[in-house]
């Protein structure tokens, strides 16, 4: 898994509550991002960080905002988490080198919305 | 435009048979063209890839066939084992302006390889 760790592994929340899911790597990657996967969809882009503190919207970003203080932490959060957003997180990096493009997937957060 | 189109959702096969998986792209600005595998429980790992300069790239059993004009490209799977029964994912990017690598990930293919 490139050195990357996702934490919880699990989570069952209510809906209306905050969540915030982590994502830490160790292989000083530049680019990180985080997606959802859903039966049907495969995987969407929720945000992308290109380094500290550089982040934008991905494909699917409403209900969702990240922070990223150090390179070796992203973080996502569910401001107020609805059904919906019911899913399976993956986090994943990318070294930052020009014709690069491997992304390296964390092993995922399943959250259950109830 | 940013669509990718992947069929089938699922797949069965027997033991040494050949796996495909095919994906349709609009975007022609697409020119990196993954395949990711996806094993229960996991995170998905790149597979193979492949550039539009190309027309096909093998590796072991894995290939990719690639028709630029048809924006077309699919995933082989020759002598299939049950070893490869997983969840696959064709995916496309701009590689180049500020598209900072993000990738546009087709909606997944489940391959059952039965002994």
């Amino acid at each position: 898994d490139a050195g990357i760790t996702q934490s919880p592994r699990h989570k069952v929340t209510e809906t209306g509550t905050p969540v915030t899911l982590r994502c830490h790597q160790t292989e000083n990657h530049r680019y990180m991002y985080w997606y959802r996967q859903d039966p049907g969809h495969g995987l969407r882009l929720i945000h992308y960080s290109y380094g500290v503190k550089d982040t934008d919207k991905g494909e699917v970003s409403d209900g969702y905002s990240v922070s990223r203080s150090k390179t070796e932490d992203f973080l996502l959060t569910l401001e107020s988490a609805t059904s919906s957003q019911t899913s399976v997180y993956f986090c994943a990096t990318r070294v930052g080198l020009a014709a690069a493009y491997e992304q390296y997937f964390g092993p995922g957060t399943r959250l259950t919305v109830t | 435009q940013q669509q990718v189109k992947q069929s089938p959702q699922s797949l069965i096969v027997q033991k040494g048979g050949i796996s495909i998986i095919n994906c349709a792209y609009e975007n022609t600005a697409f020119d990196y063209f993954p395949w990711y595998q996806q094993f229960p429980g996991k995170g998905p790992a790149l597979l193979i890839a492949i550039r539009p300069d190309v027309s096909e790239k093998k590796e072991g059993r894995f290939t990719i066939s690639f028709n630029k004009s048809a924006k077309q490209f699919s995933l082989h799977i020759m002598d299939s084992q049950p070893g490869d029964s997983a969840t696959y994912f064709c995916a496309a990017l701009n590689a180049g302006g500020t598209s900072y690598g993000k990738l546009t990930f087709g909606q997944g293919t489940i391959l059952t390889v039965h002994p």
